[in-house]
């Protein structure tokens, strides 16, 4: 079957960095996004990788692997408005989005 | 560029009555739209992928007489919700994609619908 897995939650403290990992296990692979999701709000686009390596876009960069099913979201100088779930998807063989559950990120003064 | 308006983004109406939710993308004509229903602490579930002009379809587990969608056009589809009971509450979102080489999905702001 398709899955994704990543974190439930985690904390970190602002002006840190904090990785979110993300898993996947789908049929065929076309790539992977990760959005960023307020409470109450739709989800927005962060960033998509297709290839091996790291895509950095200012204070967001996303990396991923291939061969290990395998990608991490890094977010530097976090800022208390970074207080959001962070969503992982990958998209199948099909051009469909399998999603995560979503990582609940909690941003502490 | 790229924006997906929905409408309403709030709705609060009685149990058996018909919800209709519209879903446009503004500046540019969608190839594909589509439905996700997400409760309160979950991850968005994909209900339904629809092309103008065909019919919808619809993910295991949705009902699509239950859910109905038309897509009547390349910048507008529509989520009905029929004979609504409180647990259709939810937070309905939808997505718009145009020709790209990801295909990536633009979002629109999303629907609370409250059954009571």
């Amino acid at each position: 079957g398709q899955n994704i897995d990543q974190p439930t939650e985690m904390t970190a403290t602002e002006g840190a960095i904090v990785q979110i990992n993300c898993t996947y296990q789908t049929s065929g692979f076309n790539g992977l996004f990760w959005y960023q999701q307020h409470a109450g709000e739709a989800p927005t686009f962060l960033s998509y990788n297709v290839l091996d390596g790291l895509e950095e876009k200012g204070r967001f960069s996303s990396f991923l692997s291939r061969s290990k099913g395998y990608s991490y979201l890094l977010l530097k100088e976090l800022q208390m408005k970074d207080s959001a779930s962070y969503l992982c998807a990958a998209l199948d063989s099909n051009y469909q989005l399998i999603w995560g559950a979503g990582t609940k990120l909690i941003i502490k003064p | 560029g790229a924006v997906v308006s929905q409408h309403p983004s709030r709705v609060i109406c009685k149990s058996g009555t018909s919800v209709k939710i519209e879903c446009r993308s503004l500046d540019f004509q969608a190839t594909t739209m589509f439905w996700y229903r997400q409760f309160p602490k979950q991850s968005l579930m994909l209900m339904a992928t629809s092309n103008e002009g065909s019919k919808a379809t619809y993910e295991q587990g949705v009902e699509k007489d239950k859910f109905l969608i038309n897509h009547a056009s390349l910048t507008l589809s529509t989520l009905t919700v029929t004979s609504a009971h409180p647990e259709d509450s939810s937070f309905y979102i939808c997505s718009a994609t145009m020709p790209s080489d990801y295909n990536e999905q633009f979002f629109g702001p999303g629907t609370r619908l409250t059954v009571l």
